[in-house]
């Protein structure tokens, strides 16, 4: 019954290596969202998703690429990891502006270790 | 581009009093909504309250109020009778409204305030 859910939720990996990062979301929300939390707590936006589109793509390196197979996932793709990848990274989903509610709601959040 | 300034990095506050968390925002648009977040150290991103810019009455959500000063660019967190559940990062941000129903409007976060619940 949890609303947004990620797995893993802890990566450890070495430099070099693709990993995947999957979420998923049970709140029939239309948008969904990556951030990036990085070791001074600061949260920055990647990408997000509306009806599997892609709308929103922050500067963020082509080694990361997102994929929405259908409104309920967002999964984050990295390829050749680096050290500077390491971070908590956040799935969020909120319903469609317009709505009643607005809000953003998040994914316990996926600690991402590269070594 | 919308910047959002928390300006007290740690707070510390002794059980059942008061603290007053700042925050303030620069940005041109009219229509946005200021929200204030909570991570615990379980990390989950917690929200605690939120306020539509058009409306000028104060949000409150139990212990939690906010001073919302539009025309300051101000936006703090008063969190009263302290308890020690509220120790955490407490997170100010800013979205701006969607220009059209359906588009997605990303959050701009503050960099923080870590508040200490002490006994």
């Amino acid at each position: 019954d949890t609303a947004v859910s990620q797995t893993p939720k802890y990566l450890v990996t070495q430099m070099g290596n693709d990993k995947s990062i999957k979420c998923e979301q049970n709140l029939g929300h239309d948008t969904m969202y990556w951030y990036k939390q990085d070791s001074k707590k600061f949260l920055k936006i990647m990408f997000s998703y509306n009806n599997k589109e892609l709308i929103i793509n922050e500067t963020v390196p082509n080694r990361f690429s997102p994929k929405s197979p259908d409104k309920a996932h967002l999964n984050l793709h990295i390829n050749s990891l680096e050290l500077g990848d390491s971070a908590v990274y956040f799935c969020a989903s909120s319903p469609r502006q317009g709505t009643a509610t607005y809000e953003q709601y998040f994914g316990p959040g996926t600690r991402l270790t590269v070594t | 581009a919308q910047t959002v300034t928390q300006s007290q990095p740690e707070m510390s506050v002794q059980e059942a009093e008061t603290v007053t968390l700042s925050c303030t925002y620069d940005t041109s648009e009219n229509n946005y909504y200021l929200f204030w977040y909570k991570q615990p150290p379980s990390r989950q991103m917690i929200l605690v309250i939120r306020q539509e810019a058009y409306k000028q009455q104060n949000a409150t959500e139990n212990r939690f109020s906010v001073n919302f000063q539009k025309a300051a660019k101000s936006f703090s967190l008063k969190i009263s009778d302290s308890q020690l559940g509220d120790t955490a990062m407490y997170f100010c941000a800013f979205m701006k409204h969607g220009m059209r129903t359906g588009t997605a409007s990303k959050l701009t976060f503050g960099t923080g305030t870590r508040l200490q619940v002490t006994l």
